[in-house]
């Protein structure tokens, strides 16, 4: 099975906002509201940011936020910080029999 | 203290056998779908495999399909992974994650990994 396509860097200034695309198909982003985005520091585990589209889990900050339109789901990081520097996966349900399909990952950093 | 310990990585030859496993605290395990997550170095997630609170549903990246097999054991607060015919590219740091209530496809807790090296 393919990946989603994200891009592979993005950059923005402390305060700014930038957001990470996450394009899949109908088979996938399209067709379900079970996108997932992760923050992955260097040598860390994932940590689980935004889940069924635009749901936040407890103790996530709400300058993150996520929507989707057709096949592209969309991760938005408002008033930028440092500490938001990390690489951001998206993840998507996948009707094919692998059922759990991944980005390729988008690097942030933040000038 | 919510927790996932993975075990049993290791270096190995091509074409041999890996048994992972995931020892879970800190929540009621058979409350949850778990799964395994692998990164290789310097490369981005991919979704191994996954099953349910029951064991009742599991799924398989194609990647791995026919070579590994997912198990659990709810009474040992444990999950499995058997890993055979092992090649170079699934050389890799393997995660063990819990689905996030009742989410097949979000994980909110995961483990520090354990690195399985495929070479001769």
């Amino acid at each position: 099975q393919s990946a989603l396509t994200q891009p592979a860097s993005v950059s923005g200034s402390p305060g700014q906002s930038i957001t990470i695309s996450c394009t899949g198909t109908s088979s996938d982003v399209g067709g379900y509201n079970y996108v997932s985005w992760y923050q992955q520091h260097p040598g860390k585990a994932p940590k689980l940011m935004i889940y069924e589209v635009s749901n936040r889990p407890s103790g996530v900050p709400d300058r993150f936020s996520g929507s989707k339109s057709g096949n592209t789901a969309s991760l938005t990081i408002s008033g930028l910080q440092a500490e938001d520097e990390a690489d951001y996966y998206c993840s998507s349900y996948t009707s094919s029999s692998t059922s759990v399909v991944f980005g390729g990952g988008t690097k942030l950093t933040v000038l | 203290e919510v927790q996932l310990v993975e075990s049993g990585g290791g270096l190995v030859q091509p074409g041999r056998s890996l048994r992972l496993s995931c020892a879970a605290s800190g929540f009621t395990f058979d409350d949850y779908a778990m799964h395994w997550v692998r990164q290789a170095p310097g490369k981005g997630l991919e979704w191994v495999s996954g099953i349910s609170w029951n064991s009742g549903s599991i799924g398989y990246a194609d990647s791995v399909k026919g070579r590994f097999t997912i198990s659990r054991d709810n009474a040992k607060n444990s999950l499995y992974l058997q890993m055979n015919s092992l090649r170079a590219e699934d050389t890799a740091l393997y995660y063990c994650a819990k689905e996030y209530s009742s989410s097949w496809t979000a994980f909110d807790i995961w483990g520090q990994g354990t690195m399985v090296t495929v070479s001769s």
